[in-house]
This record gives C-alpha cells, structure tokens and sequence, in this order.
C-alpha cells in the first residue's frame, strides 16, 4: 500500500464523452503527475502538478486536462474521448524536497478506462 | 533523460539470485538510475536508486558500473511474488519540484518459477 489512492477502479466511456478520474496522494505529498498506460507497453507521463500548477507535461494533446486542489488531491480530465484512450491512468505522488536531489513516486492502482 | 536498454524478458529459479541488466551509455553526470517494478495489474512500485556507488536495502541491490554506462539490479533470493515486469529509469537529479516525470521504457519481464 503506497497511500495514494484512485476512483474509479474500473470505468467504461463511449467515444466523444468527457470523463474525470480522481487521485488522493499520500499523505503531505505536494506534487502529483499523471501517466498512460496502454496494454503491453510501459507508462507514459502525461503531466505533473506542484502546489495547483502544471509544471510538466508530456506528449499528449489539450483535450487532456488536470488540476490539483489544495489539500494536494488531482484530477484528470479528457474530453472528446477516442478508442485509443483506452488505459490504464496511473497517478503518482511524491514530496520533493528542497536541497533533495531525487525523490521516489509513489503510484496507485490506476484506473483502467475502456472507451467503446 | 538517457535512454536505457533491457532485455525484454528472463527467468529466474525460485531462491536464485535474480540479476537484472541495463544499459544506459548515454547517461550524464547528474543522471541517477531509478528501478521500478510493476506486478500484474498494480501500479509501479519503487525498488532503489542510485547515482554511482552500489545501493542496497531490504527489497535488492543495484551494481552501477564504474563508467556508469550501465547497472544490474540483483534480487538476492527471488520468490514466485517477484515474478513481474522491471523498469530501469534514468532520471535528471534537480533541486526543488522536478518531481516525478519518469521515462518508462518497454521493461524486462521476470518470470520466477517453481
């Protein structure tokens, strides 16, 4: 158990609606990042957020959306959804620390999102 | 960040010494390398990391070799709960809120077995 925590676990979507998926990271983690990971291959960085703003973002079009509130809790958002869309959303939290030059991520369960 | 290069899969026996290769050639003076395991269907769990000295801690060991060109991480005593897919990550080593941004390549599958 890592602490951090996802909602959905499952979810099923049609193509063209928009869906939002939930991350409470372990406790006093201040940055939050998102991945994708599709059946077979490795997770892929979506974005990162540090205290509410977006300092990070990987190869993924506008239509993937987040935020994260003050109590340091996120959410991913995509709108128009595709069948490539179909993933495992794996959210990942960590405190770094200042003077610290590298800290571990702490990953949840994932959601896995099916859109048909 | 670096690229790395696994073997796509290995076995190992139940109680052997499970040794995983990764070759980073590329890999700069502030780069640390990070291994990652992911079991069926969870998500990524933290193994260890290191920047140029062997790590050990209670989950395995991580040989970075004097070049720092590439790394073994070694499972002492592995068990059928090993069996998983390995990610060996080379990350950029900054200050404050650099954070989590992990390049995940394709992975080594460990099988252990009876």
């Amino acid at each position: 158990e890592t602490g951090v925590t996802q909602s959905p676990t499952h979810l099923i979507k049609t193509r063209g609606q928009q869906v939002t998926l939930r991350c409470s990271s372990q406790s006093g983690h201040n940055t939050v990042s998102w991945y994708q990971q599709a059946l077979g291959q490795g997770p892929q960085f979506i974005f990162q957020y540090y205290r509410e703003e977006e300092n990070g973002r990987g190869n993924f079009p506008p239509r993937f959306s987040g935020l994260q509130f003050p109590n340091y809790s996120s959410e991913l958002n995509v709108n128009a959804l595709e069948l490539d869309d179909s993933a495992l959303y794996l959210c990942a939290s960590s405190l770094p620390l200042l003077g610290q030059l590298n800290t571990e991520a702490f990953f949840g369960q994932g959601t896995r999102l099916t859109v048909v | 960040d670096a690229k790395t290069t696994q073997p796509p899969s290995m076995d190992c026996a139940e109680g052997r010494a499970a040794n995983l290769p990764c070759n980073h050639s590329t890999i700069s003076g502030n780069e640390y390398v990070y291994w990652y395991r992911q079991i069926h269907s969870q998500g990524p769990q933290y193994i260890i990391h290191g920047l140029k000295n062997n790590e050990t801690n209670e989950m395995a060991s991580l040989i970075i070799t004097e070049d720092r060109k590439s790394s073994t991480l070694i499972l002492p005593h592995a068990t059928l709960r090993d069996t998983a897919v390995y990610y060996c990550i080379v990350r950029s080593g900054r200050r404050g809120n650099a954070g989590n941004m992990l390049t995940f390549g394709g992975g080594t599958r460990l099988m252990v077995k009876p």
